[in-house]
C-alpha cells in the first residue's frame, strides 16, 4: 500500500536554527499539508499545498514557515529561525482530492528545540 | 468560535467488549466528519468518515454515528481488540469553508487482555 514517508524520524537543533523537514507525498496525489501535534494535545493544521503554492495556512503558520515543493516528490517544510516552542511531532499528509476526504499521514518528524 | 472536542480523554475497556468513543462538534455547517487512529510512533489512520446527509456508517468492526439535533459523533467498535488500542481523533471539514480538518483532541483507547 503507498504511504507517505518522512525524514528524518527525530530532529534535534539549537534555538535559533533553520531546520528542514522532507517528505514524499504519495506520487499521485495533488494535495499536501503539514500538521503538528503537541506533545498531548491535539494535532494542529499548518499549511495546504496545491498546484505549487499554498492554499491554506493557520495562524501558526507565521514568517518563520515555509513550504517547498523542489521536484517532482519531495515536499519539505523549513522553519528559518527555531524556537523552543516548535518543539513538536510535524506531520505531513497528502490527499488525492481537496474535499478533505482521507488524508494519509506520515509517520512524523519528532522535533526538539533546545 | 467553532470547535471540536472530546468527552473522554481516556478510555479504558476489556478485550472483547464494545468501545464507544464520543465527540461533540459545534458547528452545525460542518458536513463532513472523520475519525482517525493514532497508534503510538505513528501519523493519523483514516477508519471511517460519515457526511451530514447520513447519520450511520458501518465499516470493518467500526460504525460512526452522527446525531445533528445535538452536534455528537460517536464511533462504535465491536469486539475489541488489544491492537485497537491507540489514540482516536474525530475531525470535522466546514460545509462551504476549507474543508482542511479540523482535529479534536483526542481520547486514548486501552485495550487490556
Amino acid at each position: 500500500e503507498p504511504e507517505v514517508t518522512q525524514t528524518p524520524s527525530h530532529q534535534v537543533t539549537q534555538m535559533g536554527q533553520e531546520v528542514i523537514l522532507r517528505c514524499v507525498p504519495i506520487s499521485n496525489h495533488l494535495y499536501f499539508y503539514w500538521y503538528r501535534q503537541i506533545l498531548g494535545q491535539k494535532v494542529e493544521f499548518l499549511v495546504s499545498f496545491y498546484n505549487n503554492e499554498i492554499s491554506e495556512k493557520s495562524e501558526i503558520f507565521d514568517d518563520q514557515f515555509s513550504v517547498e515543493r523542489p521536484d517532482g516528490s519531495n515536499f519539505t517544510l523549513k522553519i528559518r529561525s527555531t524556537k523552543l516552542e516548535d518543539s513538536a511531532m510535524y506531520f505531513c499528509a497528502s490527499s488525492l482530492d481537496s474535499g478533505g476526504e482521507k488524508l494519509f499521514f506520515g509517520s512524523g518528524t519528532q522535533l526538539s528545540v533546545l | 468560535g467553532e470547535s471540536v472536542g472530546l468527552h473522554l480523554p481516556t478510555l479504558s475497556v476489556q478485550e472483547g467488549d464494545n468501545s464507544i468513543i464520543n465527540c461533540a462538534y459545534s458547528n452545525s455547517a460542518s458536513d463532513y466528519f472523520i475519525w482517525y487512529k493514532q497508534e503510538s510512533g505513528k501519523g493519523p489512520q483514516f477508519i471511517i468518515d460519515i457526511r451530514s446527509n447520513m447519520d450511520k456508517r458501518q465499516g470493518q468492526r467500526v460504525t460512526v454515528l452522527l446525531n445533528k439535533t445535538v452536534k455528537h459523533l460517536s464511533l462504535q467498535i465491536a469486539a475489541t481488540q488489544p491492537g485497537d488500542s491507540a489514540v482516536y481523533f474525530c475531525a470535522e471539514t466546514l460545509s462551504g469553508g476549507s474543508y482542511i480538518p479540523t482535529f479534536g483532541r483526542g481520547t486514548s483507547l486501552i485495550v487490556h487482555p
